[in-house]
């Protein structure tokens, strides 16, 4: 299976700042990496897909990069509705598989 | 408007059998590859399956093979879970997933249900 791992696994923000957070491949998953969005209690809703395509109708604050095993979602001038956990996945393989998330928290 | 809902959780004991279901409306169901995903209280996302938009594939985890089973019947536009044999490291809450796919290669899931929640206890 291909593991996922996403750093840090949490961070402390103030609104307007950039955002950066990380996630690697133990192996070569080309540009096939989605990231998600996660509020308490509610569904996963989808950001980027591809390493850096935008989801239609997602702020253009969001901005995803990278290839093969090491990619970086970064949000800047964060704002109140984007304190969340935020997860990355691969979709070159099966198992389809998820980093263990990134909790983003008001500083 | 895409809408995904699950139904079908509830509380099993161990060794049981759950049926989930998700209804999709506001988009061509037998189109889109589609998924299961769980994620147990307080962890991160498991993806659990997925199924061709015709249901001639279907993939799942490792840790479900041989339990679970997806299916798909694309006259009522729906999707299931057949989950026998339950252990209480199944109890999560299970979200029915689009795959933005409508070709052979399965890609990213772009929209995701409100999700219904498993226990498996005693």
């Amino acid at each position: 299976d291909i593991q996922m791992t996403q750093s840090p696994s949490s961070l402390s923000a103030s609104v307007g700042d950039t955002v950066t957070i990380t996630c690697r491949a133990s192996q070569d998953i080309s540009s096939w990496l989605a990231w998600y969005q996660q509020k308490p209690e509610k569904a996963p809703k989808s950001l980027i897909y591809t390493a850096s395509s935008l989801q239609s109708g997602v702020p253009s604050r969001f901005s995803g990069s990278g290839f093969g095993t090491e990619f970086t979602l970064t949000i800047r001038s964060l704002q109140p509705e984007d304190f969340a956990t935020y997860y990355c996945q691969q979709y070159s393989n099966y198992p389809r598989t998820f980093g263990g998330g990134t909790k983003v928290e008001i500083k | 408007e895409v809408q995904l809902v699950e139904s079908g959780g509830g509380l099993v004991q161990p060794g049981g059998s759950l049926r989930l279901s998700c209804a999709a409306s506001g988009f061509t169901f037998n189109n889109h590859w589609m998924n299961w995903v769980r994620q147990a209280p307080g962890k991160g996302l498991e993806w659990v399956a997925n199924i061709k938009y015709d249901g001639t594939e279907k993939y799942f985890v490792d840790s479900v093979k041989g339990r679970f089973t997806v299916s798909r019947d694309n006259a009522k536009n729906s999707l299931y879970l057949q989950m026998n044999s339950l252990r209480d490291e199944d109890t999560a809450v299970y979200y029915c997933a689009r795959d933005s796919s409508t070709n052979n290669w399965p890609h990213y899931f772009d929209y995701w249900g409100q999700g219904t929640l498993v226990t498996v206890s005693s």
